[in-house]
This record gives C-alpha cells, sequence and structure tokens, in this order.
C-alpha cells in the first residue's frame, strides 16, 4: 500500500532555471495539497487541487509558481526562473475528499537553488 | 488573516518529564488536526477532534479540543526520546485548513 510519492527527493537548480516537483498521490485519494517548508519554519499552504482542477490557489505566489493535477499522472508543481529565496522543503500531501479527512504526506522534495 | 497560533515555540524537557503544546484560533474550527514530523522527516497525522470538549489518548499522548472548540491541547505524559520531533496542529475555518505554527519538542536523556 504505497503512502504519498514525490520525485524527486533532492534537487539542485541554479539561479534562472526551471524546478518541476512531482507528486502521486495514495491510491484512492483524488485530493493533492502543495506546502512549503523554510528550515527550522512551519508549513506553509500553497495550492489544493482535485484532478484537473485548482481548488483554491491563495498561497502560490503570483509569478513564476504553477500547479496542475492531470487527469492521468502526478501532480505537478512548477517553479519558474528559480532564485535563492526558493530554496526549501516542499510537501505534497493528499486526503480521500477534502479538510475534514486527515492528509497524508509525501517525503518531500528538497530543492536547493544556487 | 486567519491564523492557528501554538505555544511554545520550544520545550526542552528531560526524558521522563511531561509536555504539553497549546493551539488557539480567534475562530471557531470545524475540526482540528494533530501532525508530528520528526527532524528531517515529513509531517505524520496523528489525529482529529471533532466534537466540542472531546479528548482523545494515544497511548502517553492526550488530545483535548475545548468547548468553544478554539482551542486544543496536546499533553505527553512521560516523554521519550523518540518524542522528539515538531508537533503542528492544523484547525478546519471554513473551507480551509490552517496549519498552526508548530512546537518543537527536544527530549534530553
Amino acid at each position: 500500500n504505497a503512502g504519498v510519492m514525490q520525485n524527486p527527493r533532492h534537487l539542485v537548480r541554479r539561479r534562472g532555471q526551471e524546478a518541476r516537483l512531482r507528486c502521486s498521490p495514495m491510491k484512492g485519494h483524488s485530493h493533492v495539497y502543495w506546502y512549503r517548508q523554510l528550515p527550522e519554519e512551519g508549513l506553509k499552504f500553497m495550492v489544493y487541487l482535485q484532478k484537473e482542477n485548482i481548488i483554491d490557489e491563495s498561497g502560490m505566489p503570483k509569478e513564476r509558481f504553477s500547479a496542475e493535477f492531470p487527469k492521468e499522472g502526478p501532480s505537478i508543481l512548477r517553479i519558474q526562473q528559480v532564485v535563492r529565496g526558493d530554496s526549501a522543503a516542499y510537501f505534497c500531501a493528499s486526503s480521500r475528499a477534502g479538510y475534514i479527512y486527515e492528509q497524508y504526506f509525501g517525503p518531500g522534495t528538497r530543492l536547493t537553488v544556487t | 488573516g486567519q491564523q492557528v497560533m501554538q505555544i511554545p515555540q520550544y520545550q526542552h524537557v528531560q526524558e521522563g518529564e511531561d509536555f504539553t503544546t497549546y493551539c488557539n484560533s480567534s475562530t471557531t474550527l470545524s475540526n482540528i488536526q494533530w501532525y508530528k514530523q520528526r527532524p528531517g522527516g515529513h509531517p505524520v497525522f496523528l489525529i482529529q477532534l471533532v466534537k466540542s470538549g472531546e479528548v482523545k489518548k494515544q497511548k502517553r499522548l492526550t488530545f483535548q479540543f475545548g468547548e468553544a472548540k478554539k482551542n486544543s491541547s496536546l499533553h505527553i505524559t512521560a516523554t521519550q526520546t523518540t518524542d522528539v520531533g515538531t508537533y503542528f496542529c492544523a484547525g478546519q475555518i471554513a473551507d480551509k485548513l490552517i496549519f498552526g505554527t508548530g512546537t518543537r519538542l527536544q527530549v534530553f536523556p
């Protein structure tokens, strides 16, 4: 019974490059959430998606960041033209339905921008 | 904006001592969830409380939801080194789940 999968686990990008983070939810889960965590800090909500729909992107920066959850395949968080301040751990979580259900987190992608 | 605050931010205890973290919201919560994140790891769901005044126990952990559904607490009895990590509460407010700021627990043997 595979949990939430994220890849890559570690990603190094130079300033100006693109970062693409993938998340496969738990089997049977159709709701995906992305969070960002800086070292020694809490979880910052970024975006909530269902299959082919963005439900809430209120936590996502307006520029350079985008997310999708296609009908087939994993959810993708895309960061264009990365800057040093984008260095963080990005966690994906999934749930059966909305916020009334517990969220299962993936191992995270640690993004380092050099 | 809507916020869920946790206190304390840090807690260092000697193994065997008790530990409590408190979660407070200015807005009534539909439910509250608790998560634990080990150093270098990812958040792991612990429990969910839904009813006013609800108390749930998991071995040495006791979770409580306030009568007004605006606050919650997690109490650990006789801490062990395996309890080390950051404990987050997460409250559902309308259609959002707001994570608390977290309490980092360090246990000294």
